[in-house]
């Protein structure tokens, strides 16, 4: 993988339901794997930084894991609700650069 | 309060008319960045700065400048706008390339 993909491109799920979103990332040269949550005209705030391999992360009904070693991470919301509807961005930096990829965001509406 | 500071958040302007961006943040941050995002394409970086009088291109570097003088601001500078300039924009800081981003709330462009 070359560059930073992110799937499903969009989710709407309702309110409850767990879901997770999948970003996938060049492997070699891993430095740092980031997740961003980007809200409707606001700006993105950082929710995790992620640099080992097998590491989790939790942030009260949101968590992520990340591998490293196959260039993967996961973020998981358990119980969705209304206010995490939002576009949750991955970003990968690598040994070798200076610079974050970003992926285009899954973006995620929970409903009712 | 820490921050970072975009101004103007909105300008509609024509083609060619040299226009500056400025940013500027308050945490002490080392590492400046702008993004540039369109529909689909996700956050694009521009040129970014690891510290004061240093700085590279990003991934979408032409038709802009930068300049990095002193520590906190980071201004983004279009010499000769173009209709392709036309876009969201925002600058971001972080202690080091790995750290969390810490994003601006934006400036929205239109170039006619």
């Amino acid at each position: 993988i070359l560059n930073v993909e992110q799937s499903p491109q969009s989710l709407h799920v309702q309110e409850g339901d767990s879901t997770n979103f999948t970003c996938s990332f060049p492997s070699s040269n891993f430095y740092a794997l980031h997740w961003y949550r980007w809200e409707t005209a606001k700006s993105p705030e950082a929710l995790f930084v992620m640099t080992l391999n097998g590491d989790e992360k939790k942030k009260g009904r949101i968590s992520a894991t990340l591998n490293t070693k196959e260039g993967y991470s996961y973020l998981y919301i358990k119980g969705s609700q209304p206010e995490d509807s939002a576009t949750y961005l991955c970003a990968s930096l690598t040994g070798t650069a200076s610079k974050l990829t970003f992926g285009t965001g899954t973006r995620l509406q929970v409903t009712l | 309060e820490a921050q970072v500071t975009q101004n103007p958040r909105y300008l509609i302007t024509v083609t060619g008319k040299k226009l500056t961006v400025t940013c500027s943040q308050n945490m002490n941050h080392e590492y400046m960045s702008w993004y540039r995002q369109d529909p689909g394409l996700g956050l694009r970086q521009i040129y970014y700065s690891m510290n004061v009088e240093v700085t590279d291109k990003g991934d979408v570097p032409e038709g802009y400048k930068v300049s990095r003088k002193e520590k906190r601001n980071f201004p983004l500078i279009l010499e000769s706008p173009s209709p392709n300039q036309t876009s969201l924009y925002f600058c971001a800081s972080s202690f080091t390339v790995a750290g969390e981003q810490f994003f601006g709330p934006g400036t929205r462009l239109t170039v006619l």
